[in-house]
């Protein structure tokens, strides 16, 4: 199946930097990725939808200054956590939709920021 | 609003069946899906349904759909312990090109 990866693993980080978080897909092309963040123990809630080559769909209640995203290329998107504090620590997901194969969506294993 | 409900823990003995059930709010919903997460990785896509089918059987795995009452079970037959994982319902109200929508996920424990 379609592969989805996700870098870093995990990051550690001081109160106040900006993380990046990178998502490619590695065998197909994702005009759509999907950034998801997961609590613990919790359900993903889907934080915003991004399109190749146009602005990022956020979904209500998400800062969009906050948690920037960029998809600059077909296999490429990353989100950005600015001035990262604890709150922001959790699990953060990316999804890739293959729309070449079964148009689904393809899960990478995921990212866990801790914000010390 | 969309919501999808499901239990949070499910212990089974090995070698014995599991039953995860699951509902949902949005009678639009086009795809219904299960997904399972091992600790500290990503989503696995397990099996998915569409709305206008009944049952679907892949192995150990076998969906059920009740429609009419918004409600969907995952059984795995002869439950191993590598089964062990939170498994999520979700679904998808217009096609899988759309968002998902996930329940809070059943955390599955298998006993000796």
């Amino acid at each position: 199946g379609a592969v989805v990866s996700q870098h870093p693993s995990r990051v550690i980080c001081k109160s106040g930097t900006s993380v990046k978080i990178e998502c490619r897909s590695l065998d197909f092309q994702a005009t759509t990725m999907f950034w998801y963040r997961q609590f613990p123990k919790q359900s993903l809630m889907l934080m915003a939808t991004s399109n190749e080559g146009s602005k990022a769909t956020y979904e209500q209640g998400v800062e969009k200054d906050k948690f920037l995203i960029n998809h600059a290329s077909l296999t490429l998107s990353t989100l950005t956590v600015t001035s990262a504090h604890p709150e922001d620590s959790s699990f953060y997901i990316c999804s890739a939709l293959d729309r070449g194969g079964y148009n689904e969506q393809f899960f990478g294993p995921g990212t866990r920021l801790t914000v010390l | 609003g969309e919501d999808v409900e499901q239990s949070l823990f499910l212990s089974v003995r090995e070698g014995d069946s599991s039953v995860i059930n699951c509902t949902y709010t949005d009678s639009s919903s086009t795809y219904l899906y299960w997904y399972k997460q091992e600790p500290g990785a990503g989503l696995q896509l397990l099996t998915y349904i569409f709305s206008n089918m009944d049952m679907k059987q892949d192995q150990r795995l076998t969906v059920l759909l009740n429609k009419k009452d918004k409600h969907l079970s995952l059984r795995i037959a002869d439950t191993q312990t590598g089964d062990s994982a939170i498994y999520f319902c979700a679904e998808s109200p217009y096609s899988s090109a759309s968002k998902i929508i996930f329940g809070s996920g059943t955390r599955l424990s298998i006993r000796p």
